[in-house]
């Protein structure tokens, strides 16, 4: 089956800095790998997603790198703000990691 | 666009109740989940359908838990009888496609209390 492992589990950033969050996965056959960020209470929405013809994708401060042959893709947020304080879980086909908390450090 | 929408937003009541959560997914949507999210476990996917089907149900947890698709713009999730584990929130989300290439558009959940 499918099997997804996201690390770290809890990180604190200093606002302004940058924050790497990486999830593995074991389907050598996946091609889609996208991005979630829940904040307390609310839904999961889709904040940035990578295709496997591609390496890297940006949006603003936001990015997503893939590593096909080490299955894993990690997510990177710049010059972090107090509303990127959420959680992130990462998903691949019907798996979403476990999530990381996020908490930026005013 | 709505959005996926749930009902009820939160749901309080004794164990060996029957509890039936609903869902709608975005219209033209064909793929519809059932989430069920714990702090201990993270979002833990129940069960998928693709054109009003069931694909997976590998994820329902045992036989008390139920789930149809009368549909393709409605859903409903019922656990008959409720125990206190069953406490947690529960998601429905809509899609395109079955699996892969396409985001998953979640609801604002169910949260389930169980007492």
């Amino acid at each position: 089956g499918e099997n997804v492992e996201q690390h770290p589990s809890t990180l604190s950033v200093q606002e302004g800095d940058s924050a790497v969050i990486k999830c593995t996965y074991s389907d050598s056959a996946s091609n889609y790998f996208p991005w979630y960020k829940q904040e307390l209470g609310k839904r999961p929405q889709l904040i940035i997603d990578i295709r496997s013809n591609v390496g890297e994708k940006k949006d603003q401060r936001i990015a997503v790198t893939l590593n096909k042959t080490a299955k894993h893709f990690s997510l990177h947020i710049t010059e972090t703000q107090p509303e990127d304080s959420a959680v992130y879980p990462c998903n691949e086909k019907l798996t979403f990691g476990t999530g990381t908390r996020l908490t930026i450090i005013p | 666009d709505a959005g996926v929408i749930q009902s009820p937003r939160h749901e309080v009541t004794e164990m060996g109740q029957e509890v039936t959560l609903r869902c709608k997914p975005i219209s033209g949507h064909n793929s519809l989940f059932w989430y069920r999210q714990t702090m201990m476990r993270g979002l833990e996917l129940l069960i998928y359908f693709n054109n009003n089907v069931p694909i997976d149900d590998s994820g329902m947890p045992e036989d008390r838990f139920s789930a149809k698709m009368p549909n393709a713009s409605f859903s409903t999730l019922k656990i008959q009888p409720s125990e206190p584990r069953d406490s947690a929130v529960y998601f429905c989300a809509s899609s395109f496609s079955p699996r892969s290439n396409q985001p998953q558009h979640f609801g604002d959940g169910t949260r389930l209390s169980i007492l």
